[in-house]
């Protein structure tokens, strides 16, 4: 059975760092993997999508990449604003274009400024 | 595009009481989800359905029903609700094999 695991379960930067978010999931056998961000009290925000035959997406201050072989995938938020203060979670579908995803339970960033 | 709408927002309710969950998209997706969100459990599906007049059970179906009306819509029903449902619900849609996109939330209370 597919698991996600996602570490730290909270992190609090100052504004300006760098950071990378981590997400692991046992079963290397995935379709796509899929990052999102959640605001207290709101839905999920897709912000990448990383198809199992590549190694990264990137999308302004965003980049993903994607390691199948090692069942993990990492966020990188470059230059971390006070605006990015929300949760991150991850999420697989697989194997095959099955219609489920397993979500992680996120990771909770808090930027100071 | 209003894209995926959610009622009530919010909602409390006795045990024992019933009610339903509606969830509309109007992007003519092919397929719709339901998962409810608990503190430390992440999101679990519930049901989901990969096209107009099909359904499938998710992770956590007890005690949930579902009714894909048309293309545009999901509904979740509860029957007999529960304190162990207290959560909040998402519905979501799903245009082939790109991201799925979610509905604000809905935020049940079962005393």
């Amino acid at each position: 059975k597919q698991e996600v695991t996602q570490i730290p379960a909270a992190l609090s930067v100052p504004e300006g760092e760098n950071l990378v978010l981590n997400c692991s999931f046992t079963d290397s056998a995935i379709y796509n993997l899929q990052w999102f961000r959640q605001d207290p009290g709101k839905g999920l925000t897709s912000l990448l999508l990383i198809q199992s035959s590549q190694r990264e997406q990137t999308s302004g201050r965003l980049n993903a990449s994607l390691d199948k072989s090692s069942g993990r995938s990492t966020l990188y938020i470059a230059a971390s604003q006070p605006g990015d203060s929300a949760t991150y979670l991850c999420a697989v579908r697989g194997p095959y274009n099955t219609d489920k995803l397993i979500f992680g339970t996120g990771t909770r960033l808090q930027v100071f400024p | 595009n209003a894209g995926v709408t959610q009622t009530p927002k919010f909602q409390v309710l006795k045990t024992g009481q019933s009610m339903t969950l509606q969830c509309a998209q109007d992007m003519n997706h092919n397929s719709m989800y339901w998962y409810r969100q608990d503190p430390g459990m992440g999101l679990r599906l519930i049901y989901y359905s990969a096209s107009e007049g099909t359904t499938d059970k998710g992770e956590v179906p007890n005690g949930y029903n579902v009714s894909r009306l048309n293309k545009r819509e999901f509904s979740l029903r509860l029957e007999s609700a529960a304190p162990s449902q207290t959560s909040v619900y998402f519905c979501a849609s799903r245009p082939g094999e790109w991201e799925q996109y979610f509905g604000p939330g809905t935020r049940l209370t079962v005393t």
